[in-house]
């Protein structure tokens, strides 16, 4: 079936450190790609996406690579900052019977400390 | 504009009782979806509407039920609560079906139920 594969954290960093958090995808269409954030006492906020192959998803500094023949779409940050500090998930969207199926990794959390 | 909102924040629940979480949106979304947040699994959908007046099941359907009276509105329902129904429950929206569309969020609802 159609998952999504995140890396375990929690991911610890010092800031101005890089930031990678890899995710990996089984699809049997072709998804769009999402990392969503969310901050602590918080809801999900998008933060980038990419809807086909070798487009890019940037914000806030974030960048991620829709890859097909890798299905990865690994989240990097040159540089995070103690502010960055949240959980990540990684979704897939699929089109399923007429509604935008969103299927999410369980979530990688991430603490900069200063 | 506010964008999704959820009321209540908190509930705290005794097995049998029952309640109801309520969503509403600003965005003029069509679409609308009720999940459910466990450590360590991400968000599964539990119920979702794809324009007012109707609803449709979601992967874990099980002791809920919804409804959408109005477009702006959806409601989450939990007739008789059960200590696995303990849980972080967020709403959000959308406009389209389409696996391009976002979707957004509410700042979600922490349910215990003892």
């Amino acid at each position: 079936g159609d998952s999504v594969t995140q890396m375990e954290g929690p991911v610890t960093l010092s800031e101005e450190a890089f930031l990678t958090i890899n995710c990996t995808y089984t699809a049997t269409g072709y998804p769009s790609l999402f990392w969503y954030v969310q901050y602590p006492g918080e809801g999900l906020q998008l933060l980038l996406k990419a809807t086909k192959a070798d487009d890019k998803g940037s914000n806030k500094g974030f960048e991620a690579t829709y890859r097909k023949e890798t299905t990865s779409f690994h989240l990097e940050k040159g540089s995070v900052q103690v502010s960055d500090s949240a959980v990540y998930f990684c979704a897939l969207s699929l089109p399923s019977g007429g509604y935008n199926k969103l299927i999410f990794g369980a979530g990688t959390r991430l603490a900069v400390h200063p | 504009n506010a964008g999704v909102t959820q009321t209540p924040k908190f509930r705290v629940l005794k097995t049998g009782q029952s309640m109801t979480l309520l969503c509403a949106q600003d965005m003029n979304h069509e679409y609308m979806y009720w999940y459910r947040q466990d450590p360590g699994m991400g968000l599964r959908l539990i119920h979702y509407s794809v324009g007012e007046g109707t609803t449709a099941k979601g992967e874990v359907p099980d002791g809920y039920n919804v409804s959408r009276l109005k477009k702006q509105n959806f409601l989450l329902g939990l007739e008789s609560a059960a200590p696995s129904q303990t849980s972080v429950y967020f709403c959000a929206s959308s406009y389209t079906g389409t696996s391009t569309d976002t979707q957004y969020f509410g700042p979600g609802t922490r349910l215990t139920v003892l």
